[in-house]
């Protein structure tokens, strides 16, 4: 059975810090490109980032260039998302999704930016 | 960036009745075109791929169509499971975007 499982999410104040992992499983994580895609309150799903299966090709949503980092570890089965200079508009569930056709996607971790 | 507009926001429909949603891109995205269904609190599921392809498990009277630029999602007799929140989602170049929502309510 695939899984997919966010965590690292929590509450950070404006201008702080967090990682978010998804560890994988079931699958040959390390054949398949990756992504974030993030849900604030009640409003619709925003893509975030993109990683290839090895690494080497990334790309970043404009609102979160030059803030955000995604990296992968295929020995550990694992992606990450270092969010760093965080906003209140950053609040919101963030998910790990495979290739759209795999129909992978994770249950989601909350990011919660306030003072 | 594509822009993926989704009509309607909101649709309130009866059990039984014939549903349709309509996604319309801003450019060309040959197929590469999804559809999520999502419950509250919980992640999207893949419905449909590739515009017409239906994922595994998922009941056949969903359905997906491609005219151009404008997909259309179909479900064919609305059942008291399908109460939830639909998006498309073009997946032809990055970034990837998605149509706004469309809400589907008992009426």
């Amino acid at each position: 059975e695939v899984q997919l499982v966010e965590s690292g999410g929590g509450l950070v104040q404006p201008g702080g810090s967090l990682r978010l992992s998804c560890a994988a499983s079931g699958f040959t994580f390390s054949s398949y490109e990756m992504n974030w895609v993030r849900q604030a309150p009640g409003k619709g799903l925003e893509w975030v980032s993109y990683i290839s299966s090895s690494g080497s090709t990334i790309y970043y949503a404009d609102s979160v260039k030059g803030r955000f980092t995604i990296s992968r570890d295929n020995a550990k089965n694992s992606l990450y998302l270092q969010m760093n200079s965080l906003r209140a508009e950053d609040t919101a569930v963030y998910y790990c999704a495979g290739p759209v056709a795999e129909g992978y996607w994770g249950q989601g971790t909350l990011v919660t930016v306030s003072s | 960036d594509i822009q993926m507009t989704q009509s309607p926001s909101t649709l309130s429909a009866s059990v039984g009745d014939r549903v349709t949603i309509t996604c319309r891109a801003g450019q060309s995205i040959s197929s590469w075109l999804a559809w999520y269904q999502q419950k509250p609190g919980k992640a999207p599921k893949l419905l449909i791929y590739k515009a017409s392809s239906l994922e595994d498990g998922v009941p056949s009277r969903f359905s997906g169509s491609r005219s151009g630029t404008e997909f259309t999602l179909t479900i064919s007799s609305l059942q008291p499971d399908d109460f939830a929140t639909f998006y498309c989602q073009q997946y032809n170049s990055y970034p990837w975007t998605f149509g706004q929502g469309t809400k589907v309510e008992i009426k």
